[in-house]
């Protein structure tokens, strides 16, 4: 069954330093893999996703994601992080059930970038 | 007004009323979803609308929980009989296709907090 895990429940980083949140999956042919984000008291918003092409994916706020198949990864990744950028981050993949492309989403990983 | 959105942004009510949460998707968007995230969890699929139709009501916890979508766009969520397991975000997103693309991308509203007590 398709699945999506991020190992982490928080990462903490400095500001400026670079930045991990980490995405594994599991799924059966190509996957379609999302990365959204959420804002306190906001609802969820698009940062980047993979379908074909070119591993290395550039997103919205200077964030990018890299497709790893071997490894299964899809980690998202930021070169200087921001204290802005503190936030819940929510990796997703997209399994065609019933017809229609369902969002799978991981459990969430809390982002806290200090000063 | 490009995005979705959602009303009310919060919600208290009592335990055993009904209550209704709508959602505006963006315009043109054919595909619509309801999601619920409980306090520290994740977010709980519920059921997905492909033009007025739901094809996928797989998530709906209970038979108290029913949504409607009326004319290709507004949803109700509508709860009856709340209990206090129901206190949520609701969320609501929508995409332009749903059917069969991969690369449709889901965007969301705001949510709405519910709150029963």
């Amino acid at each position: 069954a398709q699945s999506v895990a991020q190992p982490e429940d928080q990462v903490n980083v400095a500001e400026g330093n670079p930045l991990t949140v980490k995405c594994t999956y599991s799924v059966s042919g190509n996957p379609y893999l999302f990365w959204y984000v959420q804002y306190p008291n906001r609802g969820l918003q698009f940062l980047l996703k993979y379908i074909t092409g070119d591993n290395l994916v550039k997103g919205s706020y200077g964030f990018e994601a890299e497709f790893n198949k071997s490894q299964t990864s899809f980690h998202l990744k930021k070169p200087s992080a921001l204290v802005s950028d503190s936030a819940l981050y929510f990796c997703a993949v997209s399994r065609f059930s019933g017809g229609y492309n369902k969002l799978i989403f991981g459990a969430g990983t809390r982002l806290a970038v200090h000063p | 007004g490009a995005g979705v959105s959602q009303s009310p942004s919060n919600k208290v009510t009592e335990k055993g009323k009904d209550v209704e949460l709508r959602c505006d998707p963006i315009s043109g968007h054919t595909a619509l979803y309801w999601y619920r995230q409980s306090l520290g969890q994740g977010l709980e699929f519920l059921i997905y609308f492909q033009g007025n139709s739901a094809p996928d009501k797989s998530g709906l916890p209970s038979d108290r929980f029913s949504a409607e979508r009326t004319g290709g766009s507004v949803s109700t969520l509508t709860i009856q009989r709340t209990q206090q397991e129901d206190s949520a975000v609701y969320l609501c997103a929508s995409s332009t296709y749903g059917v069969g693309l991969a690369n449709d991308t889901q965007y969301f509203g705001p949510g709405t907090r519910l709150t029963v007590l």
